[in-house]
């Protein structure tokens, strides 16, 4: 079955901490996304990769930080520069940025 | 910044009704997709329209696109206890390659 894997569902974080966010995906899709959702509201762009080995920015990037050393992996570090961490996570990928995004079942971050 | 704008915020309807949904956007547009959200899950993507399409159909969804108006409509016919999620809009420029989301519009369907 192809599919975006995210873990884990739940993660606390403590003050001053880093954490890292997993996201896998096996449909062999070139983009991929990371965003942001807090409660009632739409999903905001944190960081995207059109390839490997290059991201870019998006709307809401501090205290956020991603790698993409290998096409199906693209973790999300949340650092302790980011001071309101606490929401909903969502990994997507696509095969090019304008096509239809699969989504993965998201992380859910709190704070400890 | 965040492109798309949903009408209305929620919406609930006895099952067997249809359900209007409709999304404003500011900017030119390449295309324009629907996605359904589960309330704790991922989205799913329902349909794309292009900017050059009117009209598109899947199962019980019918979209509209009016680029004049800058503004889409997504109708879910014969609703069902099931279609209950949130459903969002979302846009992608001529010039980018990224999604740019509305607020979505929360559905209940009451059996």
């Amino acid at each position: 079955d192809g599919g975006i894997t995210q873990s884990p569902k739940y993660l606390f974080r403590k003050e001053g901490q880093n954490v890292t966010l997993s996201c896998e995906q096996n449909l062999n899709h070139d983009a991929m996304y990371w965003y942001r959702q807090d409660p009632g509201q739409g999903l905001r762009l944190i960081y995207y990769s059109q390839i490997v080995n290059d991201f870019q920015k998006g709307d809401i990037a501090e205290g956020y930080s991603v790698s993409r050393e290998k096409k199906e992996s693209f973790p999300l570090t949340v650092t302790s520069a980011q001071k309101n961490p606490t929401a909903f996570y969502l990994c997507a990928s696509s095969i090019t940025g304008n096509q239809p995004q699969h989504f993965g079942d998201g992380t859910r971050l709190s704070i400890l | 910044s965040q492109q798309g704008e949903e009408d209305p915020q929620a919406l609930s309807i006895q099952e067997g009704e249809n359900a209007t949904m409709n999304c404003s956007y500011k900017t030119s547009i390449n295309n324009l997709q629907w996605y359904r959200q589960n309330s704790g899950r991922g989205l799913v993507h329902l349909i794309l329209i292009r900017s050059n399409e009117r009209e598109k159909h899947s199962g019980r969804l019918r979209v509209t696109l009016d680029t004049s108006k800058k503004s889409s409509s997504l109708l879910i016919t014969a609703s069902r206890a099931a279609d209950t999620a949130s459903y969002f809009c979302a846009t992608t420029s001529p010039y980018g390659n990224k999604l740019v989301f509305g607020a979505g519009t929360i559905l209940r369907v009451k059996s």
